[in-house]
Order: C-alpha cells, then structure tokens, then sequence
C-alpha cells in the first residue's frame, strides 16, 4: 500500500530535549515536505526537499533541521524544542515539486 | 497581504445544494493550484488539482482557475453532510522564484446542514 508514514504520531516532551520525528514514503516519490499546522495559521511549510542530499527553507524554519540521506526518509530534527514548537506536524511527499502530494498521519507534539 | 487567501467560514449551505469556494493568490506566475479536504484531526487529502485556466471537473466537483484575475475556486454540486470539513488551497509558486515551497490558504470550513 503506498503510503507515508510518520513515527510517533503523538509525542509529549520538554523544553530542550532533543527529539527527531521520523517520515518514511514508499513510492520512490523526489519531492519531500514538513508542514506544522497551527489554528488560525494553516499549513506552514517548515522544509522541503527536491532529492536525496537537496533540502530548503520553506516559510518557518527556524528551531528545525532536516536531512535527506536516502529518498524514502526525511526526518525532522528539533535540536532544542520550545513551547511554541507545540503544534500538529505533517510529512509529505510527491513524485516531483508540482505534482499532487500525499499526507502523512500527522505528529501532535507538545512541548511543555 | 497573505500569499493564499480563503475566507474562513464557516460556509453553510443545505444539503444538495451547490457550495462555492474560493481561493485567491498573489505570486502571478504560480503553476499549480490544488484543493485538499481535511476532516477535523486529520490528514489533508487532495479533492482536485489544475494546472490550466478554465474549469475542470471531477464527479460532484469542478475547479476553476482565473489566472488573470488570480483566482481559483471549487464548486460542489449535491452537497452532502459528509462534505462537511476544512477545504485548503494550496498553491505551487512560479519557479521564476527559484523555490519550490508550497503555500498553503488558511483553509474554508463548510458545514452542509442535513
């Protein structure tokens, strides 16, 4: 089943406490993507990538980090987590930039 | 100005009727232009995609894009309560900008009264 699939979907941490939330796709899809969801706010996107080793910006940033080592794989990194990091996280993936992306489940993180 | 903007509703509307959503954006040069449905506590999921003005259909829903006046919108005929979630624009940027983000509108809840 073609998918993507986002670990953990819940997740409850302090300030400062290093913590990677994980995305994995399964149909060899180039175009990778962290969103964070806010009430009010939509969806932002956090990181992008194009390709294996190819990562940018997209509108928020700052406080996360990303690799792309391998295609299927694009994990979010929170080096030092702040309260206002609290939010609803999706991964996304598709076949290439312009074409339709599939959601992840999606990752309630709290960040106390 | 916002990037994607969408009125947020809710949009009420009976059921069968037809509910009329839309979407405007600023980058004039943007490509891609998607709608996703998204239920509350989950996951979007993608209604409908266009790339060229005009309209396009796809069962009970049709997109139509104004890249003129910069716009786009979705209609869905036979409204039905279970059509009742959050609808997102999302739109591709033009890749004169030399990224590639998407940008998401804030999203319009429609709600069909049964």
């Amino acid at each position: 089943e073609a998918q993507v699939t986002q670990n953990p979907r819940y997740l409850i941490t302090v300030t400062g406490k290093k913590l990677t939330v994980t995305c994995s796709q399964n149909m060899n899809h180039e175009y990778m993507s962290w969103y964070r969801q806010d009430p009010g706010l939509g969806l932002r996107q956090i990181y992008y990538s194009m390709n294996v080793e190819v990562t940018d910006k997209g509108d928020v940033p700052e406080g996360y980090k990303v690799s792309r080592k391998e295609k299927r794989n694009f994990p979010l990194i929170l080096e030092s987590p702040s309260p206002n990091q609290t939010s609803l996280y999706f991964c996304a993936s598709s076949l290439r930039a312009k074409n339709i992306q599939y959601f992840g489940a999606g990752t309630r993180l709290s960040v106390l | 100005q916002k990037e994607v903007e969408q009125n947020s509703g809710p949009l009420s509307v009976p059921e069968g009727a037809i509910a009329s959503l839309n979407c405007t954006y600023s980058d004039r040069g943007s490509q891609s232009f998607f709608w996703y449905r998204q239920y509350s506590g989950k996951s979007p999921e993608l209604i409908m995609f266009i790339y060229s003005n005009g309209d396009k259909e796809d069962g009970r829903f049709t997109a139509q894009l104004n890249k003129a006046s910069q716009y786009v919108s979705l209609l869905i005929r036979d409204s039905q309560p279970s059509d009742s979630a959050t609808y997102l624009c999302a739109v591709n940027p033009s890749t004169t900008s030399g990224t590639y983000k998407y940008i998401f509108g804030t999203g319009t809840r429609l709600k069909v009264l049964a």
